[in-house]
């Protein structure tokens, strides 16, 4: 059973414009919240992280909002870069990171 | 600088055999894990190490086997037993079990031929 989904296997926008990324979570107990980008020929690497407790956290470029009655999060890039070009993975947990269930993905292509 | 190293990076092994691939973390985590990656799926827990000489399956253990004697280092094996080995294999670490932001490796990709 897939917990976290990304229904959007592949986005293309503009530099400088806004990336929105979407993630769609089924399991209410999950409370902690994960994006990891990565490059083809790389792992994963963390970016942003938010808690349930919160509804936005803010990094840079990078923000993450968290709709828990809707078990919704996203990710927002702004603006986007070439540089960001890669895989997106949403993350979730319940508590311990052998809970950690990840979506399955979202290619981002940021055209110059 | 500190990471996490797998290897190999491609690996081709005919059916009947076992072949395991290596995971090493100079990070100091206490915690490892192993994912499998298929197309269109997200990562997939298939073991993990919370600590030295422990370690507990994940949702998809059957046809795979996992030592860690060492906190460095966490192999894994795909055994015969597995019966659709072919896919993508990425490491991971954390400082422990529960603290969230894993650090992974680069990835193994296992084909069977």
């Amino acid at each position: 059973d897939q917990q976290v989904k990304q229904n959007s296997p592949s986005l293309s926008v503009q530099e400088g414009r806004i990336s929105i990324l979407n993630c769609d979570y089924t399991n209410s107990m999950f409370d902690y919240f994960l994006w990891y980008k990565k490059y083809p020929a790389e792992g994963p690497t963390f970016l942003i992280s938010i808690s349930s407790i919160k509804d936005k956290n803010e990094d840079g470029r990078f923000t993450v909002f968290l709709n828990k009655s809707a078990k919704h999060l996203s990710l927002h890039i702004v603006p986007s870069q070439p540089g960001d070009s890669a895989v997106y993975f949403c993350a979730a947990s319940a508590g311990n990171n052998n809970d950690m269930r990840f979506g399955a993905g979202t290619r981002l292509t940021v055209k110059p | 600088d500190g990471g996490i190293t797998q290897s190999p990076k491609y690996l081709f092994r005919k059916e009947g055999q076992n072949v395991t691939l290596s995971c090493e973390q100079n990070l100091n985590h206490d915690a490892m894990y192993w994912y499998r990656q298929d197309p269109g799926q997200g990562l997939r827990l298939i073991y993990y190490s919370q600590i030295v000489n422990d370690f507990q399956k994940g949702d998809i253990a059957e046809g795979y086997s996992v030592s860690r004697e060492k906190k460095e280092s966490f192999p894994l094996t795909v055994t015969s037993a597995q019966k659709n080995p072919t896919a993508f294999y990425l490491c991971a670490s954390s400082l422990s079990l529960n603290t969230g932001e894993l650090f992974f490796g680069e990835g193994s990709r296992l084909t069977v031929l």
